[in-house]
C-alpha cells in the first residue's frame, strides 16, 4: 500500500505557464516533505522541502503548498521553462528527519516551447 | 569529484556472479543510503548507514549485502541475484536532520 501517491504519471504545460504537480499521502505521522527532480541518466536532485509546521515554502520559481487536513501537497512552477522537463518525485518522512524517505512514483513534466 | 559518485554506471551479470556497487560522497555527510528503483515503481529504501553503523534494513534479501567502511564510502555486494533484481540502484547521502538527501547518478543493473 503506497503511503505517498502521485496520481498523475504525466503532465504537459506550455512554456511560461504554471505547472502544478500534486502529491497525496496517507500517513498522518509524516511531518517533513520534499520534492526531487530527476533527469534521464541522472540521480534525483533535491528541489524544495517543507515542514509540517508551515503551509507554504517558496524558492524562486518553485513553491510548495501543504494542506495537512487534506494530506495533500503540491509543487507550483511559475513560469515553466523547457529545462524544467523532468520526472518530479514527492517524498515524505517523519520524526523531523529526512532519513526515512517514502517516495511517490513520480510525475513526468513536459514543458512545451 | 564533487557530490555523490557511483560506479559502475551500468552492470550486466549472470545469476551466479558476484559483483559490487560502489558509492562515494564528497559532501562531508554522515549518513548514506541505498535505494532500488524498479520500472514504474517508487524508489524503495534498502539500507541506511549513520556514522558507518547500519540503522535500517528494509527487509532486503540476504543476496544484497551492504558495507560501509567509512562515512564517505558505501558498497553493495551482490551475489546469486534474480532477474527481478534488475533495476536502477541509487546511493544517497545526507547530513543532520532534516537535511535533504543528495543522490548519485545510479547503477543500472541487468541480471540475466
Amino acid at each position: 500500500d503506497q503511503q505517498v501517491k502521485q496520481n498523475s504519471p504525466s503532465l504537459s504545460v506550455q512554456e511560461g505557464r504554471i505547472s502544478i504537480l500534486n502529491c497525496d499521502y496517507t500517513n498522518s505521522m509524516f511531518d517533513y516533505f520534499l520534492w526531487y527532480k530527476k533527469y534521464p541518466a541522472e540521480g534525483p536532485t533535491f528541489l524544495i522541502s517543507i515542514s509540517s509546521i508551515k503551509d507554504k515554502n517558496e524558492d524562486g520559481r518553485f513553491t510548495v503548498f501543504l494542506n495537512k487536513s487534506a494530506k495533500h501537497l503540491s509543487l507550483h512552477i511559475v513560469p515553466s521553462q523547457p529545462g524544467d522537463s523532468a520526472v518530479y518525485f514527492c517524498a515524505a518522512s517523519y520524526g523531523g528527519s529526512a532519513r526515512q524517505l517514502t517516495f511517490g512514483s513520480g510525475t513526468q513534466l513536459t514543458v512545451l516551447p | 569529484e564533487t557530490g555523490v559518485t557511483q560506479t559502475p554506471r551500468h552492470l550486466v551479470m549472470g545469476m551466479t556472479n558476484k559483483k559490487s556497487l560502489k558509492c562515494e560522497q564528497h559532501l562531508g555527510h554522515n549518513a548514506m543510503y541505498w535505494y532500488k528503483q524498479s520500472a514504474k515503481k517508487p524508489l524503495e529504501l534498502m539500507f541506511v548507514y549513520n556514522f558507518k553503523e547500519q540503522t535500517e534494513n528494509n527487509s532486503v534479501p540476504s543476496r544484497f549485502s551492504p558495507e560501509c567502511p567509512n562515512s564517505s564510502h558505501l558498497f553493495l555486494h551482490l551475489h546469486t541475484l534474480q532477474p527481478e533484481d534488475s533495476a536502477l540502484y541509487l546511493c544517497a547521502s545526507s547530513q543532520e536532520r532534516p537535511e535533504a538527501q543528495y543522490f548519485g547518478p545510479g547503477t543500472r543493473l541487468l541480471v540475466l
